[in-house]
């Protein structure tokens, strides 16, 4: 089983409409959650922090979910502008490594 | 500007002539590493180096060094290229700590014939 997983997609999403994705951890240990979003043959870009209590970023919404070890990410009024690939990256407890899932991949559409 | 700068962007190399890809970053971080991104296989990371003369194996350390021996440069070589080493590659940096995400350089597209 890979340490970070993720549903592969692609997720068609209409313009405007709301589009939600999970990613899964293995490691019970695990310290720090992100997600990324990289756009094709170009570098992952830090998109938002993952905290324990949730949190937003505009209409983008992170949860984390430790007791079934997964985390979350939520795209309200979806643009096409999000159209990309979504990384969901792990750290574990010591050190810098961050583990990446993946990614999903999302289609906003007109 | 911050920013983590590699270089080249683009390489086509022939099998067996070493090669260095380059990388540096403006930000006082201490945290550097290299990944190379494979279709179906994701991000996977080569080596890492938490401050100078400090470096350390990845998850796919084989046929590829690197050295630190300054802080802001963490370069990447290859004494003898593989086709199988044909991929895009990475450059990152960061704080050292885990609430830290990593500004990631614009890439390395090599390709070994």
């Amino acid at each position: 089983r890979k340490e970070v997983e993720q549903d592969p997609g692609p997720f068609n999403v209409p313009e405007g409409a709301t589009v939600a994705f999970n990613c899964t951890y293995s490691n019970s240990a695990s310290q720090s959650f992100f997600w990324y979003r990289q756009d094709c043959r170009k570098e992952p870009k830090l998109l938002m922090s993952v905290y324990s209590s949730g949190n937003e970023d505009g209409r983008f919404t992170a949860q984390l979910n430790r007791a079934s070890q997964y985390i979350s990410l939520l795209i309200r009024d979806s643009k096409l502008s999000d159209s990309a690939t979504y990384l969901c990256v792990v750290i574990k407890a010591a050190g810098n490594k961050l583990t990446f899932g993946g990614g999903t991949r999302v289609l906003v559409k007109p | 500007e911050a920013q983590v700068t590699q270089n080249p962007r683009y390489l086509i190399t022939v099998t067996g002539k070493k090669l260095t890809v380059t990388c540096s970053q403006n930000m006082n971080h201490e945290y550097m590493s290299w990944y190379r991104q494979d279709p179906g296989l994701g991000l996977r990371q080569i080596y890492y180096s938490m401050n100078v003369e400090v470096t350390d194996k990845g998850d796919v350390p084989e046929g590829y060094k690197v050295s630190r021996k300054e802080k802001r440069n963490f370069p990447l070589i290859l004494e003898s290229p593989s086709p199988n080493q044909t991929s895009l590659y990475f450059c990152a940096s960061s704080f050292v700590g885990e609430n830290y995400g990593y500004t990631f350089g614009s890439g390395t597209r090599l390709t070994v014939v």
